[in-house]
C-alpha cells in the first residue's frame, strides 16, 4: 500500500511568512510522529500524535509551533512567523500501534523548509 | 533521557570490503534500538532493529548490527560491500520505559557510508 506522503515537498518562505506543513500517514495508523532534521544533523523529535490526541509536545522548540491531528489521520504542522533558523527537513512518521506495543516508525518523504 | 553518539560522520570504502558504521548510546533506561538508512532523495527506511531477543539482528540485504549492553553499543556491519549502499545511515534508540505516552526515536548524527568502485 502507499506510504507516508507529505506535501509540499519544498517551500520557500520569507521570513515573518506562516507555513503549513501536511503529513499523510500509512491509513489506520494509530501513531503520528513529527521530526526536524537540520542539515548535517540527525532528526529531532517535534511532537506525537495518538490517533486526534497530542500526547507529547515537548520537542516543539518555541510556541510558533502547533501541530494537529483532528481527525486521527491527516496531520498539519504550522509554523508561524518563520525564523531562519527553520530551515530544515521536516519528516513525518507513522506506526500501526502506540509506541508501548513497539511499532515500527515509517517515515515520509520530508518536507525541505527554507526560510529567507 | 537517551542520547546516541555516531563517531564518525563519514566512512568511505571500496566496493566489496567490509565495513563497520559504529553507534554508541546512553541511557537511564532499557532500550529498543535501530538502524535507518537514507538513500540519496529518498526518505528515511528501517534497515534493522533490536528489540528483545537474540543480540544478533539481521537485515534482508546483507547487514548485520549486534546489541552490546555492557558496551552500549549497536554497531553496524557488512562483510562486502555494493556500490548501492552508498547512503546515510543513523542509528536511534527509544527508551522502553516511557510513560506509554512517548516512545519518539532518538537519533544520532548519522554516518555518511561511500562506496567507491
Amino acid at each position: 500500500g502507499a506510504g507516508v506522503s507529505q506535501s509540499p515537498r519544498y517551500k520557500v518562505a520569507k521570513r515573518g511568512q506562516d507555513v503549513a506543513l501536511r503529513c499523510d500517514p500509512i491509513s489506520g495508523h494509530v501513531s503520528l510522529f513529527w521530526y526536524q532534521q537540520a542539515l548535517g544533523q540527525g532528526p529531532e523529535f517535534l511532537t506525537y500524535f495518538q490517533n486526534e490526541a497530542q500526547l507529547d509536545k515537548s520537542g516543539l522548540p518555541s510556541d510558533r509551533f502547533f501541530a494537529e491531528r483532528p481527525e486521527g489521520s491527516v496531520s498539519t504542522l504550522k509554523i508561524q512567523r518563520t525564523q531562519q533558523e527553520d530551515s530544515a527537513v521536516y519528516l513525518c512518521a507513522s506506526s500501526l500501534v502506540p509506541p508501548g506495543l513497539r511499532g515500527t516508525q515509517y517515515f515520509g518523504p520530508g518536507t525541505r523548509l527554507l526560510v529567507l | 533521557a537517551q542520547s546516541v553518539t555516531q563517531l564518525d560522520s563519514q566512512v568511505p570504502v571500496f566496493e566489496e570490503a567490509p565495513v563497520e558504521l559504529r553507534c554508541n548510546y546512553s541511557s537511564s533506561v532499557s532500550v529498543y534500538l535501530f538502524w535507518y538508512v537514507q538513500y540519496p532523495n529518498q526518505g528515511l527506511q528501517l534497515l534493522l532493529k533490536y528489540l528483545s531477543g537474540s543480540t544478533l539482528v539481521e537485515s534482508i540485504n546483507g547487514f548485520e548490527a549486534e546489541f552490546n549492553k555492557s558496551q552500549t553499543s549497536f554497531h553496524l556491519r557488512k562483510p562486502s560491500v555494493h556500490i548501492s549502499d552508498t547512503a546515510e545511515y543513523f542509528c536511534a534508540v527509544s527508551g522502553v520505559n516511557y510513560g506509554g505516552s512517548q516512545g519518539n526515536l532518538i537519533f544520532g548524527k548519522g554516518t555518511k557510508l561511500s562506496v567507491k568502485p
